[in-house]
């Protein structure tokens, strides 16, 4: 089973700042994705990749496979982007094992 | 278009009580997923769907829970004789494929309380 960890548990900042959320996992993957929750809301998918990186607007999200380890960065840090954002790896089962979750970044972006 | 779409939204019950809670995916989807989010925990798999194929029930926490899927789209996620344990957000997530090369959409949940 693999074993997704997640760094930092709790992140505070002030608006405007640069934000790095740190995942890595133990087994290889197929497939890594970002997920973001907001407060008492549903789950938004962010991205999913598997190898390089990807770009959405204010976020980026890297990964490299043969360290186990992705990034998700938010530039110029919006309130708005307080959330929690949650890193998980779908293994080589043909999606039947699901994803492996980790506990999650409990972001806090102050004005 | 209509996102992934649970029912209901929050659900209270008596101990011992059975519960049944529905997920209508995205059309088209043939991927389908449970997943449970317990207070202070991180999310957990519960069961895949694809398309009509037989579940995956690996992630089942006891033979108190079952799940099924009509037609290849509806799906309702049953526990039997509730339990307090069993109080959680009960997740239900699709996906044009699978989590290789499709991004899950989820629904806002059901929260369960078992009192």
């Amino acid at each position: 089973k693999n074993e997704v960890e997640q760094s930092p548990q709790n992140l505070t900042a002030q608006e405007g700042e640069f934000i790095t959320i740190n995942c890595s996992y133990s087994v290889g993957i197929s497939a890594l994705h970002w997920l973001q929750q907001h407060p008492g809301g549903g789950i938004v998918s962010l991205f999913m990749l598997s190898s390089g990186k990807k770009k959405h607007g204010r976020l980026i999200a890297t990964i490299n496979i043969q360290e186990k380890h992705s990034s998700l960065h938010i530039t110029a840090s919006h309130p708005r982007d307080s959330a929690v954002y949650i890193c998980a790896v779908s293994g080589s089962g043909g999606g039947a094992d699901g994803l492996t979750f980790g506990k999650g970044t409990h972001l806090i972006i102050q004005p | 278009g209509a996102g992934v779409s649970q029912s209901p939204s929050n659900k209270v019950t008596e101990k011992g009580k059975d519960v049944e809670l529905r997920c209508d995916p995205i059309s088209g989807h043939t991927a389908l997923y449970w997943y449970r989010q317990s207070l202070g925990q991180g999310l957990e798999f519960l069961i895949y769907f694809q398309g009509n194929s037989a579940p995956d029930k690996s992630g089942l926490p006891s033979d108190r829970f079952s799940a099924e899927r009509t037609g290849g789209s509806v799906s309702t996620l049953t526990i039997q004789r509730t339990q307090q344990e069993d109080s959680a957000v009960y997740l239900c997530a699709s996906s044009p494929n699978t989590v290789y090369n499709s991004p899950l959409h989820f629904g806002n949940g059901t929260r369960l309380t078992v009192t």
